[in-house]
């Protein structure tokens, strides 16, 4: 079983560029969380999909927007980088059958914003 | 006043220390709480899940839950060199609210 797998590992972009994060979530899963952490500070929420649609949105700006496919997998694109946008970004998935607190994430993208 | 308080550390202690992490949090609305752990430039791996206020053991880890005082708590009995990492504690409402709200993460290192 692969996990939650991520791509790319790095990113390095400059200010007003876009960048597009993928991922694949575990075998059997169907929901997809993403996750922004900042260095030094825990995970904050941006959204999550299931059914290929965002179900629940954090105290993200437009900017940040996402899909998911008809295999589960999931994309986060953000608009017009800025600074602060540099954090590790995190997906997690769950089953939407299986144990409601059980949510894997995967080893994240690092975003570097110049 | 962020709705989840952790203290950051650093926290040092020997091999074989029992070790305490603990979190405390303003929103009523919480009723799952978690423990998870994170490894140096890796995602965060889930330790245990808890509903109820009261205790839940896995092996040497025990979480604590009072919902009475919004206090949760991570112990580690015999700490191992192994555990050294970023202990974060997370919570979310009930089903439906997907969203997990972290603690900022206790960086542990255990000295062997």
């Amino acid at each position: 079983d692969a996990g939650v797998t991520q791509s790319p590992t790095h990113l390095i972009k400059t200010r007003g560029q876009q960048v597009t994060l993928r991922c694949s979530p575990k075998s059997g899963h169907d929901t997809v969380s993403w996750y922004q952490q900042a260095l030094g500070q825990g995970p904050q929420f941006i959204f999550q999909y299931y059914e290929e649609e965002e179900r629940q949105r954090g105290n993200f700006p437009d900017r940040f927007s996402g899909h998911q496919f008809p295999n589960y997998s999931s994309e986060l694109n953000v608009n017009a980088l800025l600074l602060g946008d540099s954090a590790l970004y995190l997906c997690a998935s769950r089953s939407r059958k299986g144990i409601y607190n059980e949510q894997f994430f995967g080893p994240g993208t690092r975003l570097t914003v110049l | 006043q962020k709705e989840v308080e952790q203290d950051p550390g650093p926290l040092s202690v020997p091999e074989g220390a029992i070790v305490s992490l603990n979190c405390t949090y303003s929103n009523s609305a919480f009723q799952y709480f978690m423990w998870y752990r994170q490894y140096s430039r890796k995602g965060p791996e889930l330790l245990m899940y808890t509903y109820s206020s009261g205790n839940k053991e896995d092996g040497r880890f025990t979480a604590q839950v009072d919902k009475s005082s919004k206090y949760i708590s991570l112990f580690i009995r015999d700490s191992q060199p192994s555990d050294s990492a970023t202990y974060l504690c997370a919570m979310r409402g009930f089903f439906g609210n997907e969203k997990l709200t972290f603690g900022t993460g206790t960086r542990l290192t255990i000295i062997p």
